[in-house]
């Protein structure tokens, strides 16, 4: 069963960038995609985009355009997000997910990684 | 496409029926998913599809909709239960989550 494995928590000044990782380990992405969901302190979810690892092409929530870029590395089976620009407003748990192309659902999930942003 | 959830929250006790209804602001055919979150947790998924139940996941959770209208049912609340519910549309991008439901203990 493939699992998914984040890096750790992160503290940023504001104005900086943070690249958080996201491993499939048991597994491969096989043609599923991989998801950016982020979720602020005592908030909802927020869906911040997406990777296609097998294709390689991303697609990015308008609110993030130019600020977000996501990656995935096949051969590791990695997939990586990096959010540039940080303010306070970035402070969240970040998860990846499988954006599962048989259920078209978020079915399996990373632990999240805390992102806190203060100067 | 906005999701709308009601009851924002609400409070029950084991044993009891629960449903949640999500509304969607344009019709998103079956693409409609349900996560259950505990505190500290990276949301699970439930249902998807509108009504296909995820494999692991106990068959008191069931849902139904089409088109604009979903509906989470779990039809005897175990104290494992209490969490904060979402709905999200998979239809049209970016995929939406509604605002979630929190069920609570009575």
């Amino acid at each position: 069963q493939v699992q998914l494995v984040q890096s750790g928590a992160e503290v940023k000044k504001p104005g900086s960038s943070v690249n958080i990782s996201c491993k499939a380990s048991g597994g491969t992405f096989g043609s599923d995609g991989v998801t950016w969901v982020r979720q602020a302190p005592g908030q909802g979810l927020e869906w911040m985009g997406r990777i296609i690892p097998i294709l390689g092409i991303p697609r990015y929530e308008q609110k993030f355009q130019g600020r977000v870029t996501i990656i995935a590395d096949k051969s590791t089976t990695t997939a990586y997000m990096e959010l540039s620009s940080l303010t306070s407003e970035d402070t969240a748990v970040y998860y990846c997910a499988r954006e599962s192309i048989e259920r078209v659902a978020f079915d399996i999930w990373g632990q999240g990684t805390m992102v806190t942003v203060s100067s | 496409i906005q999701l709308t959830q009601s009851p924002s929250s609400l409070s029950a006790s084991v044993g009891d029926r629960v449903t949640i209804t999500c509304r969607a602001s344009q019709a998103i055919s079956s693409y409609l998913a349900w996560y259950q979150q505990k505190p500290g947790k990276a949301p699970k998924l439930l249902i998807y599809d509108a009504s296909t139940l995820q494999s692991g996941v106990p068959s008191r959770f069931s849902g139904s909709g089409s088109g604009t209208h979903f509906t989470l049912t779990i039809s005897s609340l175990q104290p494992e239960d209490f969490a904060i519910y979402y709905c999200q549309q998979l239809n049209t991008y970016p995929f939406t989550f509604g605002p979630g439901t929190k069920v609570d203990i009575k």
